[in-house]
């Protein structure tokens, strides 16, 4: 699987979007980018995940370069909430997720 | 109630004891998965399952054994304990591109 490359920690203020950003330069055609987060302790959730094309959801948008070298993540509307571990994953089509040690995002009121 | 559940929620044992923590779903998924984090760390993949007859090594599986007693249940276990074997535990199935974790088990070996 490629490695993916994220800065340790970064801060957002509240009610602004927070964008979180993910290298994968060694990304090969039929991987795909999964974003999941990990509040405090608790198990990780799921965020959103894309091949090529830009993604949005309920949660959160990806998107993702032309050349697929990289990726961001956004929060559109940051709260006190999404203050978590992301973790931006890479991986083939073959239901094994390998998590490295993720962006610590800290939301200030 | 919850979909995934891992019992016990917290364990501290001794050197050289064998211990079982164990992992409910009320999902219906066929992939379940065993993770450990350390401190600061990312998850690493303990053992996978891909039905009831399917059991996969992880990267980090030496010092673990599971079993999968029914599509609903899958048990890790350490055979004899060791002080680096302490973390925290979680569990997961899995659903097209989704992942579902369990609150996690907290396991200190004395």
């Amino acid at each position: 699987d490629a490695k993916t490359t994220q800065p340790p920690s970064m801060d957002c203020a509240e009610g602004r979007a927070a964008n979180l950003p993910c290298n994968h330069s060694t990304i090969s055609g039929n991987e795909y980018v999964y974003w999941y987060r990990q509040i405090h302790s608790q198990g990780p959730q799921y965020i959103i995940h894309g091949l090529k094309n830009n993604e949005t959801n309920e949660m959160a948008s990806l998107i993702i370069t032309e050349d697929r070298k990289s990726s961001t993540l956004i929060l559109p509307h940051a709260t006190l909430r999404d203050t978590a571990v992301y973790y931006c994953i890479v991986r083939v089509y073959d239901y094994k997720l390998s998590f490295g040690a993720g962006t610590t995002v800290t939301v200030r009121a | 109630d919850a979909d995934v559940t891992q019992t016990p929620r917290n364990r501290i044992t001794k050197t050289g004891k064998r211990i079982m923590l164990e992992c409910s779903q009320t999902k219906g998924h066929d992939r379940m998965y065993w993770y450990r984090q350390d401190p600061g760390l990312g998850l690493r993949l303990i053992y996978y399952s891909f039905d009831v007859k399917d059991i996969n090594k992880g990267e980090i599986s030496d010092g673990y054994s599971v079993s999968r007693q029914a599509q609903a249940k899958f048990s890790l276990s350490l055979e004899s304990a060791i002080p680096n074997q302490t973390a925290l535990y979680f569990c997961a199935t899995m659903a097209g591109e989704t992942q579902y974790f369990g609150p996690g088990t907290r396991l200190l070996v004395l």
